[in-house]
């Protein structure tokens, strides 16, 4: 089973600023089978990007994901006052085991 | 508009039982695999189970393996989980999610709570 580490675990940062989140896989990811999911509090979690790169639909191009293998980012090139909230990735594919991160939390600075 | 709809939580002792459904809408549900998260209260998510489109496979981790059953009844759009001998380390938000444009879960339920408490 894929484990997945989230880094860090908190980032502090301001409305305006860039939001860099890093994913490491213990064991390549298949054919880049990697998401990124946002979580606002209170609410289901949002699938942001799949394929380690692309946006699903109705995602802001300011949300961009990057990287193969077993290293993974999410950057979030401006931060949005609505981007506060807890990003997890996760790896999937065709069939399970589906694993999750532990999870990045973006606070207000 | 695409929807699933979840049902079924509450209050159940250790040791009991409890199932779980999950009501879609808006896409041709026989297409597509289903799955189950949860999320403990404060902690992060955790994949549950998945079923197959036709429901010739089911996939769990260790964590429900043997406890849980996932079933999918296509005539009626549903999804189901079947909790039993829960503890209270099953106490969590449960969400029904899919893939339809991708693999990774693009649509995710609003969740249902189970408490497991005496």
């Amino acid at each position: 089973e894929i484990v997945l580490t989230q880094s860090p675990a908190t980032l502090s940062l301001s409305p305006g600023e860039r939001a860099t989140l890093s994913c490491r896989a213990s064991q390549s990811v298949t054919s880049g089978y990697l998401a990124w999911h946002q979580q606002k509090p209170g609410q289901a979690p949002r699938l942001l990007i799949y394929g380690a790169s692309s946006r699903a639909t109705g995602i802001p191009d300011r949300f961009s994901g990057s990287g193969s293998g077993t290293d993974f980012t999410l950057t979030i090139s401006r931060l949005e006052p609505e981007d506060f909230a807890v990003y997890y990735c996760q790896q999937y594919g065709t069939s399970p085991p589906f694993t999750f991160g532990p999870g990045t939390k973006v606070e207000i600075k | 508009e695409v929807q699933l709809l979840e049902s079924g939580g509450g209050l159940v002792q250790p040791g009991g039982s409890l199932r779980l459904s999950c009501a879609a809408s808006g896409f041709t549900f026989s297409n597509y695999a289903m799955s189950w998260v949860r999320q403990a209260p404060g902690k992060g998510l955790e994949w549950v189970s998945t079923i197959s489109a036709s429901s010739g496979n089911t996939y769990f981790p260790g964590s429900v393996k043997g406890r849980f059953t996932i079933s999918r009844d296509n005539s009626k759009n549903t999804l189901y989980l079947q909790m039993n001998s829960l503890t209270a380390e099953d106490t969590a938000v449960y969400f029904c999610a899919c893939g339809l444009g991708t693999y990774a879960f693009d649509i995710w339920g609003q969740g249902t709570l189970v408490t497991v408490s005496s």
